[in-house]
């Protein structure tokens, strides 16, 4: 089946530093892939999407570009603020509902 | 605020007990999923009605159920509960089977 595999953290940053947090999956026929962020306390909100291969989705300064020919969606964020902090989670969408890998823990210290 | 409301907030109850938690999907969206998030599992994926019917079963246990309603709202039943069964217990929906989907704030679910 379907399954996303994202890096482990936690991910410690100074502020105005530069993200990325790697995500690679396995699926079959053409999905969709998705990040989405976890503030404390808080579901999960849509950040960004893709629907296509080379499709760049971006939001608040986040972008990840769908590249087959690797199968990743790395998520990347040019300068980190405190407010950034919180779970990210990648996510495959496939022939079956929305597969989520296990969420990297981001920490911007000031 | 994704639209997508869910009750109640917080649960706390014994074990052997059975619980129901509601979930109203946004206007327009057709399909309701159901997800667990504990700490050891991560997200899990239970169970996606779409448009009153069953679409999709994940890791839900045969002590739970689901059902979504002609006004399109779902309820997961969770019964004979464990302590194990203490998490976080999202909604989710869609307008279509397979589109992003928002989730709602969660209930958390706690078993003593």
């Amino acid at each position: 089946g379907d399954s996303v595999t994202q890096m482990e953290g936690p991910v410690t940053l100074s502020e105005e530093a530069f993200l990325t947090i790697n995500c690679t999956y396995t699926a079959t026929g053409y999905p969709s892939l998705f990040w989405y962020v976890q503030y404390p306390g808080e579901g999960l909100q849509l950040l960004l999407k893709a629907t296509k291969a080379d499709d760049k989705g971006s939001n608040k300064g986040f972008e990840a570009t769908y590249r087959k020919e690797t199968t990743s969606f790395h998520l990347e964020k040019g300068s980190v603020q405190v407010s950034d902090s919180a779970v990210y989670f990648c996510a495959v969408s496939g022939n079956t509902p929305l597969v989520f890998g296990k969420g990297t823990r981001l920490s911007v210290i000031a | 605020d994704s639209g997508v409301t869910q009750t109640p907030k917080h649960l706390i109850t014994a074990t052997g007990q059975r619980v129901t938690l509601r979930c109203s999907p946004r206007s327009g969206d057709l399909s309701v999923y159901w997800y667990q998030q504990s700490l050891d599992q991560g997200l899990q994926f239970l169970i996606q009605y779409y448009n009153g019917e069953e679409r999709a079963k994940g890791n839900i246990l045969e002590r739970f159920s689901a059902q979504q309603f002609p006004d399109l709202h779902s309820e997961l039943n969770l019964s004979s509960l464990e302590l194990g069964d203490s998490a976080l217990y999202f909604c989710a929906s869609s307008r279509g089977d397979g589109t992003e989907q928002y989730f709602g704030p969660g209930t958390r679910l706690t078993v003593t």
